[in-house]
């Protein structure tokens, strides 16, 4: 089955620099790539995704780059903000469609 | 966007009772719903598949006898957690797909349950 491994574990930013995090996954079928944002206690809310026939996708501040080649996509988060800080999940479909999780980066902008 | 709703938020119950949760597309319908369970400091972990009309198809380890769920309508799926015992206090969260939406692929989530067995 699909496999996502995300890194890094934890990330400490100053406010204004960039963020970046890294997913792998191991089926070469999966097609839909989604990051979703998690503050403590709420619901995951979808912020960007991606879909496999797109090698790169904006929006604002926010961004994302597919690797289908190396089976790799990244999230970039640019001039980070103190409300960024959460915990940010990147995910990807097996082959049955289910969405498979990565583990997690905590972010914390400081001020 | 698409909303979903889960009740209740929060629920405490002692061991050995069942606890029903619900999930809800408010604003359009779903013939895939999905039940997650977070643990603290973890990832979501998918328990099972919720389709409307048929049985629900669950992952490896999650034991369906306990973990019932029922999908009766394209807006409502239930997730029963039955003779709850201490070590089932999570954080339960649905998410449903839009069944006539563009994108099929996405998710939208549900604000989740707190479960305390205590």
């Amino acid at each position: 089955g699909e496999n996502v491994e995300q890194h890094p574990s934890t990330l400490s930013v100053q406010e204004g620099d960039s963020a970046v995090i890294k997913c792998t996954y191991s089926d070469s079928a999966s097609n839909y790539f989604p990051w979703y944002k998690q503050e403590l206690g709420k619901r995951p809310q979808l912020i960007i995704d991606i879909r496999s026939n797109v090698g790169e996708k904006k929006d604002q501040r926010i961004a994302v780059t597919l690797n289908k080649t190396a089976k790799h996509f990244s999230l970039h988060i640019t001039e980070t903000q103190p409300e960024d800080s959460a915990v940010y999940f990147c995910a990807a479909t097996d082959s049955w469609g289910k969405l498979q999780f990565g583990a997690g980066t905590q972010v914390v902008v400081t001020p | 966007g698409a909303v979903v709703s889960q009740h209740p938020s929060r629920v405490i119950c002692k061991s050995g009772t069942s606890v029903k949760i619900e999930c809800r597309s408010l604003d359009f319908q779903a013939t895939t719903m999905f039940w997650y369970r977070q643990f603290p400091k973890q990832s979501l972990m998918l328990m099972a598949t919720s389709n409307e009309g048929s049985k629900a198809t669950y992952e490896q380890g999650v034991e369906k006898d306990k973990f019932l769920i029922n999908h009766a309508s394209l807006t409502l799926s239930t997730l029963t957690v039955t003779s709850a015992h201490p070590e089932d206090s999570s954080f339960y969260i649905c998410s449903a797909r839009d069944s006539a939406g563009g994108s099929t692929d996405t998710q939208y989530f549900g604000p989740g349950t707190r479960l305390t067995v205590l």
